[in-house]
């Protein structure tokens, strides 16, 4: 089945350590995105990539990091700089001209501090 | 501020009833406007995609409807069932960033549907 893969679904993060958070789709989108879901907010744009090699930031993204070596692979690193890690990650892809077009989500990892 | 506000932030329904849920938004440029629905501990899963020009869409028991000129949506389950509870998200594409998308997350309307 095409779809999108998070992993770890849970992970705990020590206080100055960096994590990183899988996202691999089948789906052969070339874009693919990164969101931050928090309790009583709506998700919010951390960094996202239109085609390999390539990405730019979202509204959130200090304190995070990305690649995007591989069109199916858009793996997301929260360093030690980001001071409140504590949230439900969520991976999303769509393909490159989105427009009326949805974006997939994968179930998302959910990140927690020591 | 581009803005998605939904109501109500709660809902509780009893199974087989139906129900509506409400999106009110400031976003412009308008592109389209989406509905997802959110299990818990799960990613969104997209219910429905609305251009400007539409004003109605379907998904089995549920049905978008689109004002562009008011700019409200609203999402009516119909026949509702138990598996119908989760948090119903109102998503709303603001096309200033050429070729993508950027989406503005409402922060949902959570469902329960009793037996």
């Amino acid at each position: 089945d095409g779809g999108i893969t998070q992993s770890p679904k849970y992970l705990f993060r020590k206080e100055g350590q960096n994590v990183t958070l899988s996202c691999e789709q089948n789906l052969n989108h070339d874009a693919m995105y990164w969101y931050r879901q928090d309790p009583g907010q709506g998700l919010r744009l951390i960094y996202y990539s239109q085609i390999v090699n390539d990405f730019q930031k979202g509204d959130i993204a200090e304190g995070y990091s990305v690649s995007r070596e591989k069109k199916e692979s858009f793996p997301l690193t929260v360093t030690s700089a980001q001071k409140n890690p504590t949230a439900f990650y969520l991976c999303a892809s769509s393909i490159a001209d989105s427009s009326n077009q949805p974006q997939h989500f994968g179930d998302g990892t959910r990140l927690s501090i020591l | 501020k581009n803005q998605v506000e939904q109501s109500p932030q709660s809902l509780i329904i009893l199974e087989g009833k139906n129900c509506t849920l409400q999106c009110n938004y400031t976003v412009s440029p308008f592109s389209n406007l989406r509905w997802y629905k959110q299990d818990t501990g799960r990613g969104p899963v997209s219910l429905t995609i609305m251009t400007f020009s539409e004003n109605t869409k379907s998904n089995g028991r549920y049905t978008a409807t689109l004002d562009a000129d008011t700019k409200q949506s609203s999402l009516h389950i119909t026949a509702s069932q138990l598996s119908d509870s989760a948090s119903y998200i109102c998503v709303v594409s603001d096309r200033t960033v050429s070729s993508t998308d950027k989406l503005i997350f409402g922060t949902g309307t959570r469902l329960q549907v009793f037996p």
